[in-house]
């Protein structure tokens, strides 16, 4: 069972909706990050939070709104998407701040949410 | 800049084979190298990662990788395979400050009875 849990696991959306998608861990990670992966293809890091603050926006269209309201929780705020976001998007957790010494801690991936957008 | 390339798209191979999966990686400082394993529709696992020291690596499920700067290489090896071993395996290469992963495009692994 992954410590990392997302939710919901499909969701299919119209292109003028808005929806959530939502992470939450409770190992005491201090960051969080979203990945964007499509089929066959490898995840491709989307956002990254460090200790509840934003700390890299890897230059994501405005479409999709992260947030992150307390440490153990993260939500990707999804509004007016199109057909090609359609993807696995997965939340995963690592220990301690955005140092190099981080990388003692790997990332602990949820099990992603599976995005149509029709 | 930095990239990760993992040569082999598809890998099929018989159930009690030895295996290698072959990565290499471009980056201009030492790098921090992990593979990772996803099975359909799961997440991703971490299998086992370098960051400095031993320059042979032990992970889990009785994986291990071998890093060698000379051929900025971090391929990873299993003695048999299992059944269970067929997934998508990605290599990474932790750049930056921290906290940022970049992985390479994958390698599919059939297992085959």
């Amino acid at each position: 069972d992954t410590e990392v849990t997302q939710t919901p696991k499909h969701l299919v959306m119209g292109m003028t909706n808005k929806k959530s998608l939502k992470c939450e861990q409770h190992m005491g990670h201090r960051a969080m990050y979203w990945y964007k992966q499509k089929a066959k293809k490898p995840p491709e890091l989307m956002f990254v939070y460090s200790y509840e603050k934003l700390s890299i926006n890897e230059s994501v269209p405005s479409r999709f709104s992260p947030e992150c309201p307390n440490s153990s929780l993260l939500n990707l705020h999804l509004h007016a998407l199109q057909p090609e976001d359609s993807a696995l998007y997965l939340c995963a957790s690592s220990q301690g701040p955005p140092t190099v010494s981080s990388y003692n801690s790997p990332l602990h991936f949820g099990n992603g949410t599976r995005l149509t957008v029709t | 800049a930095q990239s990760v390339t993992q040569p082999d798209i598809h890998i099929t191979v018989s159930e009690g084979a030895s295996l290698e999966l072959r990565c290499n990686y471009s980056y201009g400082a030492t790098p921090y190298l992990f593979w990772y394993v996803q099975s359909p529709g799961q997440g991703l696992q971490l299998l086992l990662k370098y960051f400095s020291g031993d320059t042979l690596v032990q992970g889990i499920k009785g994986f291990e990788a071998e890093f060698k700067r000379s051929q900025s290489s971090f391929n990873l090896r299993k003695p048999s395979v299992h059944w269970s071993d067929a997934a998508e395996y990605f290599c990474a290469v932790g750049v930056g400050t921290g906290n940022q992963f970049y992985f390479g495009t994958g390698t599919s692994l059939t297992v085959i009875p």
